[in-house]
């Protein structure tokens, strides 16, 4: 079966602070699929990334970084430098790797405020 | 439009109403998808379409629940006899080809309110 846990409900931090978003995962497949996506107040979710199971560099794109780790099923997200704009509903999520299995497994979601 | 659109955004209904909620994907994409978003909670998978062929229905959460994307495009999800339990976000989402691990884009929802 699968479940994406992501332990941190919210999480408050002042601009320009460093983040991290913890992500946790389980799935008995050897190929899968992780994604990230943002919620912001307006209800669309905003893709950020996709890693497939057998690709494990870490990934940085300007104020992103994601940090894909197989020993520990974990994701983990981070932002450096935050902005007040990236206050949203971050969500985690896990698709297998089957031809026709290509739904999410989403997280609970952890609510990101970033005060001015 | 360019994106996923969904309607109507808001929706009322009063217990044992039926309601019928509609999405466009994005032109051309293949696989079309239902979620529902509880209050507080990450979205659940209810169904999912590869062009008009119903593939995966395992979400549905009872026979109340009804979905169809008849030309291969446009996608109906129709609630009978609503329940308070039913209130909740309707997500749709699209993605270009079938193919396990495509990039999924979100319409805005549609927030049902039960009543």
């Amino acid at each position: 079966a699968q479940k994406v846990t992501q332990a941190q409900t919210e999480i408050s931090v002042v601009e320009k602070e460093d983040v991290t978003l913890d992500c946790v995962y389980e799935t008995r497949d050897t190929t899968y699929y992780l994604f990230w996506y943002k919620q912001p107040p307006s209800g669309e979710l905003v893709f950020l990334i996709r890693r497939n199971s057998f690709d494990e560099q870490n990934e940085i794109s300007g104020r992103y970084s994601w940090n894909f780790q197989k020993s520990t099923s974990s994701f983990n997200f981070t932002i450096t430098a935050s902005q007040v704009v990236d206050s949203a509903v971050y969500f985690c999520a896990l698709s297998e790797g089957r031809t026709g299995a290509n739904n999410l497994f989403f997280g609970t979601g952890t609510r990101l405020t970033v005060i001015p | 439009g360019a994106g996923v659109s969904q309607s109507p955004r808001y929706k009322v209904a009063k217990r044992g109403q039926d309601v019928a909620l509609r999405c466009d994907p994005i032109s051309g994409h293949v696989s079309l998808f239902w979620y529902q978003q509880a209050l507080g909670q990450g979205p659940e998978f209810l169904t999912y379409f590869q062009n008009e062929a119903q593939l995966d229905k395992s979400g549905l959460p009872s026979d109340r629940f009804f979905a169809e994307r008849p030309e291969g495009s446009v996608s109906t999800l129709k609630i009978q006899r609503t329940q308070q339990e039913d209130s909740a976000v309707y997500l749709c989402a699209s993605t270009p080809r079938g193919a396990p691990g495509t990039e999924a884009f979100f319409g805005q929802g549609t927030r049902l309110t039960v009543v």
